[in-house]
C-alpha cells in the first residue's frame, strides 16, 4: 500500500502571495487532516475532511481553506499569506468508520518559508 | 479544552539506560491519548496509544506507556535506549480518538542518546 505523499516538499513564498498545497491519502483512506507545525513547536490542527466536506477545525482563520476530492487527495490554499505562516505543514489521512481505527498516517510534510 | 504538556524540552540518557519522557494532559471527557515519533526531515509515526482498553500501552520499538488518571499523566518509557531512539517525541490528546476534533499536540520533547 503505499503510504501519505506530499508536494511539493519546500517553497518559497513572500508575503501577500497565496500558496497551495498537495497531498495524496493512503490508499483506502476516507479522511485527511491538515496541521501546521512551526520551528520547534507541536503540530497545530488546521481542519480535517470527510467526504470531501470540512467536519472539524482548528484555531485559524478563514484565509486557510481546503479541498479533498473523490480520490480522496486533498488541497491546503493559504490566502494573504503572513510571516507567521512559515512551517512546515503536515497532511494525515486516516480510515474512519468501521474498518477503522481512525489512526493517524502522517505525510513528510511541505516546508513552506514566507519571505 | 484539552491541553499536553511535555516536561523537558531535552532528555539525554546513556545508550542503555532508561528511557523517561514525561506528558500530562488535560481533558474534559476521557481522553484517547497518543505518543509520536518525529525523524529529522520526516513526518510524524505512531508509537503507540490509549483507547481506555488498558492502563499499560505496549507501542513499537520496545516503548510503553502507563495511563494514570489520577495523575492526568501518561509517560513513555523504554528500558534500554538505543542509539536509534534519537529523535523528537510529540504527546498528543483527543476527545474523539484523532477525529474531527483533530489532535491536540505538547511542545515536543528532543531524546538525545550519548554512547
Amino acid at each position: 500500500e503505499t503510504g501519505v505523499t506530499q508536494s511539493p516538499t519546500h517553497l518559497i513564498k513572500t508575503r501577500g502571495q497565496q500558496v497551495t498545497l498537495r497531498c495524496s491519502s493512503q490508499s483506502g483512506h476516507n479522511t485527511v487532516s491538515w496541521y501546521q507545525q512551526a520551528l520547534g513547536q507541536g503540530p497545530q490542527f488546521i481542519f480535517q475532511y470527510y467526504r470531501e466536506e470540512e467536519n472539524g477545525r482548528g484555531n485559524f482563520p478563514p484565509r486557510f481553506s481546503g479541498l479533498q476530492f473523490p480520490n480522496y487527495s486533498s488541497e491546503l490554499n493559504v490566502n494573504a499569506l503572513e510571516l507567521d505562516d512559515s512551517a512546515l505543514y503536515l497532511c494525515a489521512s486516516s480510515l474512519v468508520g468501521q474498518r477503522g481505527t481512525g489512526e493517524l498516517f502522517f505525510g513528510e510534510g511541505s516546508r513552506l518559508t514566507v519571505l | 479544552a484539552q491541553s499536553v504538556t511535555q516536561l523537558g524540552s531535552h532528555v539525554s540518557v546513556s545508550e542503555g539506560a532508561l528511557v523517561l519522557l514525561r506528558c500530562n494532559y488535560s481533558s474534559s471527557v476521557p481522553p484517547y491519548l497518543f505518543w509520536y515519533v518525529q525523524y529529522p526531515n520526516q513526518g510524524l509515526q505512531l508509537l503507540l496509544k490509549y483507547t481506555s482498553a488498558a492502563t499499560l500501552v505496549k507501542g513499537i520499538n520496545g516503548f510503553e506507556a502507563e495511563f494514570k488518571k489520577s495523575e492526568t499523566s501518561f509517560h513513555l518509557t523504554k528500558p534500554s535506549a538505543h542509539m536509534s531512539d534519537a529523535a523528537e517525541y510529540f504527546c498528543a490528546v483527543s476527545n474523539l480518538g484523532g477525529g474531527a476534533d483533530g489532535l491536540t499536540f505538547g511542545k515536543g520533547t528532543h531524546l538525545i542518546i550519548q554512547p
